[in-house]
């Protein structure tokens, strides 16, 4: 199985803050990468799909980027609602499609 | 636009099979995509179980494979899982989910905690 890990597992920003969260693949899996959103007892939310395509609905300041092994995704302006855990979810291999542990975003 | 909503009972006996149903609304399953299932155990991360066509073609994750099924039954636009000889590490929730265009998945029903218990 691809091995998907995600660095930090945790971090703590402000409202307004740029933050980046990075995705690494065990093996490379071109673009087939998706980001989500999960907030406290909700269902993830996608975000991003094929590394880069922002889902319909998602706001602009949702970026994602990369390709081979190593992904991004980039919040460019903090907003109070964007507070969550995220996940990256590989679908390059799907027998199995796995997810990154999570990296929950703290308010600072 | 889609809505899906799992069903089940919440509390399931050791060695017994855990079933679940989760009903589409907002799209008829036989116009395509396909369907799937993911789990989270409480306070970890998501585990992807299978997904399934509206023809009946499944892929399931190898390592629970041998005790899945995941089956359709598109005139009630519904699909189910159901899942062996449980144990207290199948405990969590569980997330049905159409999956886009190419294994992502874009649309997610509310979740259901199924509790392995005695």
């Amino acid at each position: 199985a691809i091995r998907m890990t995600q660095s930090p597992s945790s971090l703590s920003a402000s409202t307004g803050d740029r933050v980046t969260i990075t995705c690494r693949a065990s093996q490379g899996i071109s673009s087939y990468l998706a980001w989500y959103q999960q907030k406290p007892g909700k269902a993830p939310k996608l975000l991003i799909y094929a590394a880069s395509t922002l889902q319909s609905g998602v706001p602009s300041r949702f970026s994602g980027s990369g390709s081979g092994t190593d992904f991004t995704l980039t919040i460019s302006c903090l907003q109070s609602e964007d507070f969550a855990t995220y996940y990256c979810q590989q679908y390059y291999s799907y027998l199995p499609i796995t997810f990154g542990q999570g990296t929950r975003l703290e308010i600072k | 636009q889609v809505q899906l909503q799992e069903s089940g009972p919440g509390l399931v006996k050791p060695s017994e099979t855990l079933s679940l149903t989760c009903a589409v609304s907002g799209y008829s399953i036989s116009s395509g995509y396909y369907w799937g299932w993911i789990r989270q155990p409480p306070g970890k991360g998501l585990e992807w179980i299978g997904s399934i066509y509206h023809s009946g073609s499944t892929y399931y994750n190898p390592s629970l494979k041998s005790r899945v099924t995941i089956s359709v039954d598109t005139s009630k636009n519904q699909f189910s899982l159901k899942l062996s000889s449980v144990t207290a590490a199948d405990t969590a929730v569980y997330y049905c989910a159409r999956v886009g265009s190419s294994s992502w998945y874009e649309a997610w029903g509310q979740g259901t905690l199924v509790t392995v218990s005695s």
